[in-house]
């Protein structure tokens, strides 16, 4: 089975900083999807950035980017300029065959004004 | 387009009482999964389909039945509501037809206590 792991129950930033959530994943698969999710208060589930495994490239979305480690089966997002409303839980998430997603513990982000 | 739509979003059970969550989605999507969230432990999969007629178990199935009669349903069926089933639950799909589709599409989420 895959394992998706993120080491940080909850984090802390001040508003206009940037902050990093860190996720690890274990696989044995070369060929793979690996997202960010976010999910506020209202528990509506947002899809943040999708990063496919086969792509050398790290995935960006305006405020939001990835450093996908590939060798080191490390995936972690980097939220620059940090608003209000990126205060959530943030799921990172491990997809093969389109089929099965496995999610992390989840991290909870406090953004601060 | 609606996307995925799931009923109800309040749910509250006695132990050992049925009930059928219902999940139906407008994308024509292949791929329907049902997940329950538990405090600390993040999305677990409960069951998923591949298409109609096709439905296999995910990491936690016990307690629950699914079928998928067509290409728009998936519904989530408790046998016998026990404590443990108090969760929330989500229903998605995803395709692999479209690049835009290649993620989860999730439903509003089910919170069904147990008591």
């Amino acid at each position: 089975a895959q394992t998706v792991t993120q080491s940080q129950p909850e984090m802390s930033v001040q508003e206009a900083e940037t902050v990093t959530l860190s996720c690890t994943y274990d696989t044995s698969e070369s060929n793979y999807y690996l997202f960010w999710y976010k999910q506020p208060p209202s528990r509506q589930m947002i899809l943040v950035i999708r990063q496919e495994a086969y792509k050398q490239q790290n995935a960006t979305e305006n405020r939001f980017s990835v450093n996908f480690q590939k060798a080191a089966k490390s995936f972690s997002l980097k939220i620059s300029d940090s608003q209000l409303g990126d205060t959530a839980m943030y799921f990172c998430a491990f997809m093969r065959n389109f089929n099965k997603f496995y999610f992390g513990s989840g991290t909870k982000l406090n953004v601060k004004p | 387009n609606a996307g995925v739509t799931q009923t109800p979003k309040f749910q509250v059970l006695k132990t050992g009482q049925s009930m059928t969550l219902q999940c139906a989605q407008d994308m024509n999507h292949e791929y329907m999964s049902w997940y329950r969230q538990d405090p600390g432990m993040g999305l677990r999969l409960i069951h998923y389909s591949v298409g109609a007629g096709i439905t296999d178990q995910g990491e936690v199935p016990n307690g629950y039945n699914v079928s998928r009669s067509t290409t728009e349903d998936f519904p989530l069926r408790l046998l016998s509501a026990a404590p443990s089933q108090t969760s929330v639950y989500f229903c998605a799909s995803s395709s692999r037809d479209r690049a835009s589709d290649e993620k989860l599409f999730f439903g509003s989420g089910t919170q069904l206590s147990v008591l």
